[in-house]
Order: C-alpha cells, then sequence, then structure tokens
C-alpha cells in the first residue's frame, strides 16, 4: 500500500511555456501533500506544502505566482511551472501524507528540462 | 537554524564490508527521524521512522538506530544492489504543520 504515482517522468519544454506535473495518491487518500525540487547532488528541497481544499504554503524564496499549486481532491495534487525559463530545468518530486498520518510516501520524480 | 548534515558524502564498500552512515541533526521540536533509499532519477523509497531516542529499527541488511542528536544507518554485509544514495530527514512542526527536512544524502557503491 501507500503508492504515490506522479506524471510525467520526464517532459522537455520550450522556454516560456508552461508546465503541469500531477501527483496522485493510488491507494489512500492524502490531507496533505509536499512538492520538491532536487538539484544535481543536492538534497530535496520543500517548495510548497498544499492542503486538500485550501491554498499551498510556499517556503521562503518559491515563486507563488511561477509555481502554482492545486490540492483539489484526497487524491491529487498539481503543481504547474508558468513561463517556464532554462533555470527552472530541475528533477521535482513529491510526496504525500496518510490521512491517520505517519507515512510520507514519495512519487518516482519528473525531470523537466527547459530549451 | 535546523540543521541535518549527513556524513560521509559519499562511500565505496567492497561486497560484504560492514559500515554505518551518520545522521546528526539539531533540530528545534523533532517528531520523528526518516531514512530513505534513492535511486538515479526515481524518487526516495521509505526505509525506516524513528521516533524517540534508543529506537532501533532493521530491514533485511539494514538498521537504523537514534540518539538524541544523531542517527545511524548500519549496513551489514552490503551487496551490489544496496548501492544507491541514503538520505535522511527529520520531520518537524512549524507554523503548524509537518514538513521534512533532509541531508544532502550519502552516496553509496558497493563494489563486487
Amino acid at each position: 500500500g501507500a503508492v504515490v504515482s506522479q506524471h510525467p517522468s520526464r517532459v522537455i519544454c520550450k522556454s516560456g511555456t508552461s508546465v503541469k506535473i500531477e501527483c496522485r495518491s493510488l491507494d489512500f487518500q492524502a490531507t496533505t501533500m509536499f512538492w520538491y525540487r532536487q538539484f544535481p547532488k543536492q538534497s530535496l528541497m520543500l517548495m510548497a506544502t498544499s492542503n486538500e481544499g485550501s491554498k499551498a504554503t510556499y517556503e521562503q524564496g518559491v515563486e507563488k505566482d511561477k509555481f502554482l499549486i492545486n490540492h483539489a481532491s484526497l487524491t491529487l495534487s498539481t503543481l504547474t511551472v508558468t513561463s517556464a525559463h532554462p533555470e527552472d530545468s530541475s528533477f521535482y518530486i513529491c510526496s504525500a501524507n496518510r490521512v491517520l498520518g505517519g507515512m510520507y510516501t514519495f512519487g518516482s520524480g519528473t525531470r523537466l528540462t527547459v530549451v | 537554524e535546523d540543521q541535518v548534515t549527513q556524513s560521509p558524502e559519499a562511500l565505496r564498500l567492497q561486497e560484504g564490508e560492514s559500515s554505518s552512515l551518520n545522521c546528526s541533526y539539531t533540530v528545534s521540536g523533532l517528531r520523528g527521524l526518516f531514512w530513505y533509499r534513492q535511486d538515479p532519477g526515481k524518487g526516495p523509497e521509505f526505509l525506516f521512522t524513528l521516533y524517540s531516542a534508543g529506537e532501533e529499527k532493521e530491514k533485511e541488511r539494514l538498521k537504523a538506530t537514534l540518539t538524541k542528536k544523531e542517527s545511524f544507518l548500519h549496513i551489514t554485509a552490503p551487496k551490489p544492489e544496496d548501492s544507491a544514495t541514503y538520505l535522511c530527514a527529520v520531520l518537524l512542526t512549524q507554523g503548524g504543520s509537518e514538513k521534512l527536512v533532509f541531508g544532502k544524502g550519502t552516496k553509496l557503491t558497493v563494489n563486487p
């Protein structure tokens, strides 16, 4: 149990376009989902916390208007990178927490390349 | 400032050569400590959660321990398939919500 599906696994987009990444909890309900960004040989950096039915909470330094997060249901959160630029190229990973707590399960990640 | 430091950054072992990875932390309001394994190009895979000093958990060749200031991940008789980056994360409560703060990881390579 506790499977998180993230899609797409890889995406290449042109500079100035927007990209949407989906994160789904397949076999449990997630009150909270988290979005991370990981640069090569670096740790996972939390970008934002999304709660079902309310606005996301962004970490300091993360642009809310660039990284749009929507958590429309207890099983789905989306991250949209708007007006992407090459410096947005990175590995984006989502995580979901069970309603009953304690289980932080990660998706398989999305490699975004902006050209 | 809450910090999580992992050492060493990289570790090379021969198959069967046991060793330990370290995760030290300076945080306020620790709710738990997590160990994950991450393979290249993949998301972290859950290994263990530890909640209190003195707690130990085991899974196959891995054993995680926790003190008030650090955690160790012991690897006994490793195999090449244990090669991966091992991440440590602490669960904190900030502003009424929970969040995981990660260390930079230890890249383990086990040679046959």
